[in-house]
């Protein structure tokens, strides 16, 4: 069974740090692109990042860039997201999804299954 | 960037047929997504590639994308189709999710 295990969230100042984890087991970790996903209390989904199977490539929404980083680590078969300066708006449910990627024309094109329960990050002094 | 629109709520009787909409610029020439939160719950993915059910999606839901609309449609609507639904599509390098719509079952 594919399971997903968020930890490292919680209460946090505006502008500080904090670094979310992600253990996944049931399936072939390096094989997988990897997302974070995040949903504010009472909102909707919004995708933040995503890293390729061997970590070359990386991707963010422009909201993150610069302040996030995302990392992984397949001999630990561990997912990361480093938050620096972390602001009010930051505050929600973060989720680890699986990412799954194909070619379509000239870009590649990703989808999220399955997701992990998610870990809450409540930005505020 | 990339925008997808859906609308806020649909309310539908059980045992009748429930449309979700989600609307973008050309979304027709790329592929939709769909997920369904239950509250309290994580998503999970119900549609894939448009219009195909992963296993265990029971075949009274369906999708289709064309234009610039791809629809969710949920057949013969139970109580436990009660959640929200988010389409899902990916541009320039970047995942981009539809404004949520709350399914609600009278």
């Amino acid at each position: 069974e594919v399971q997903l295990v968020e930890s490292g969230g919680g209460l946090v100042q505006p502008g500080g740090s904090l670094r979310l984890s992600c253990a996944a087991s049931g399936f072939t970790f390096s094989s997988y692109w990897m997302s974070w996903v995040r949903q504010a209390p009472g909102k909707g989904l919004e995708w933040v990042a995503n890293i390729k199977q061997d970590g070359s490539e990386k991707y963010y929404v422009d909201s993150v860039k610069g302040r996030f980083t995302i990392s992984r680590d397949n001999a630990k078969n561990s997912l990361y997201l480093q938050m620096n300066s972390l602001r009010a708006e930051d505050t929600a449910v973060y989720y680890c999804a699986r990412d799954s990627d194909f070619w379509s024309g000239n870009q590649r094109v990703h989808w999220f299954d399955p997701w992990g329960q998610g870990t809450l990050v409540t930005v505020s002094s | 960037s990339y925008e997808l629109t859906q609308p806020p709520s649909v309310s539908v009787s059980p045992g009748q047929t429930a449309s979700i909409t989600c609307s973008g610029d050309k979304l027709g020439d790329k592929y939709a997504w769909w997920y369904q939160q239950k509250p309290g719950q994580s998503p999970v993915l119900i549609i894939y590639q448009d219009n195909k059910r992963p296993s265990g999606i029971p075949e009274r839901i369906s999708g289709s994308n064309s234009g610039n609309t791809a629809t969710l449609t949920i057949s013969g609507t139970q109580a436990m189709d009660e959640a929200d639904y988010y389409c899902q599509a990916w541009d320039s390098s970047t995942g981009v999710f539809g404004t949520g719509t709350k399914v609600t079952v009278l």
